[in-house]
C-alpha cells in the first residue's frame, strides 16, 4: 500500500499556543487529503477534506478559523490548531487519496497525539 | 438510519476460529468498499477493498460484497490474538468522500 507520514507523532503544548501537523504522501501524489480527529474510545470524526491548490471543505461544526488546513502541493497537507485549548487534546490523523488507483482507497498516516496543558 | 452500520461488539472468538464481521450501507449507488483495521491508539490501516459482488480473498482475509442486499462482510480465518482490534467498514459512494462505520471490536482469545 501507499505510505503516508505524519509529523510530529506527539506534541504537548501550552494553552493558547498554535500547533502545526504535517501530513505527507511519500510515494504517490495525493489529490485529496482528509483530516480526522478521534477522542478516546470514540469513532473517527472527519474534520475536513482538502484538495491540492484549493480551499479545504470543513465538516459541519468544525471551526475553519481554528483548524487551518493548507494543501499546497500534491504530497503535503498541514493542519494548524490555532490557540489550542485543553478540549482540543485528541488524536489527529490524516489520510491521503490519489495515485493510479480508481477505487478511492484512503491511506492513513500514523497519527499525532496532541495534549494541550 | 446511519449511512454505514456495524455492530459495535465486542466480538469474541477463540484463537484459530473464523471471525465474521458485518456491515450494511444505505447508499445503493456506492461503488467501493473497504475494510480497515485499527489498533488502540493507532491510525486505521487498509486491509482489503472490494468493488464487485462476490468474494475477494487475500491471505487469511476474505471480503464479501452483496450489492443487492447492501451488505459487506469480512471473514478472518485462523484468527490470531494479534487480530484483536477494531475493524472499520468504509463505503465510497460514487467518488465522494468515504463514509466510515463506527467499527466492530474484535477480541481473539488465546
Amino acid at each position: 500500500g501507499a505510505v503516508v507520514s505524519q509529523h510530529p507523532s506527539w506534541v504537548i503544548c501550552k494553552s493558547g499556543t498554535s500547533v502545526k501537523i504535517e501530513c505527507r504522501s511519500l510515494d504517490f501524489q495525493a489529490t485529496t487529503m482528509f483530516w480526522y480527529r478521534q477522542f478516546p474510545k470514540q469513532s473517527l470524526m472527519l474534520m475536513a477534506t482538502s484538495n491540492e491548490g484549493s480551499k479545504a471543505t470543513y465538516e459541519q461544526g468544525v471551526e475553519k478559523d481554528k483548524f487551518l488546513i493548507n494543501h499546497a502541493s500534491l504530497t503535503l497537507s498541514t493542519l494548524t490548531v490555532t490557540s489550542a485549548h485543553p478540549e482540543d487534546s485528541s488524536f489527529y490523523t490524516c489520510s491521503a487519496r490519489g495515485g493510479a488507483s480508481s477505487y478511492n482507497e484512503q491511506f492513513f498516516g500514523p497519527g499525532t497525539r496532541l495534549t494541550v496543558l | 438510519q446511519k449511512e454505514v452500520e456495524q455492530n459495535s461488539g465486542p466480538l469474541s472468538v477463540p484463537e484459530g476460529a473464523i471471525a465474521s464481521l458485518n456491515c450494511t450501507y444505505s447508499d445503493r449507488g456506492s461503488q467501493s468498499f473497504f475494510w480497515y483495521r485499527q489498533y488502540s491508539g493507532k491510525s486505521p490501516e487498509l486491509i482489503m477493498f472490494i468493488y464487485s459482488n462476490g468474494d475477494k480473498e487475500d491471505g487469511r482475509f476474505t471480503a464479501q460484497l452483496n450489492k443487492a442486499s447492501q451488505y459487506v462482510s469480512l471473514l478472518i480465518r485462523d484468527s490470531q490474538p494479534s487480530d484483536s482490534a477494531t475493524y472499520l467498514c468504509a463505503v465510497n459512494p460514487r467518488g465522494f468522500k468515504t463514509i466510515f462505520g463506527a467499527g466492530t471490536r474484535l477480541f481473539v482469545k488465546a
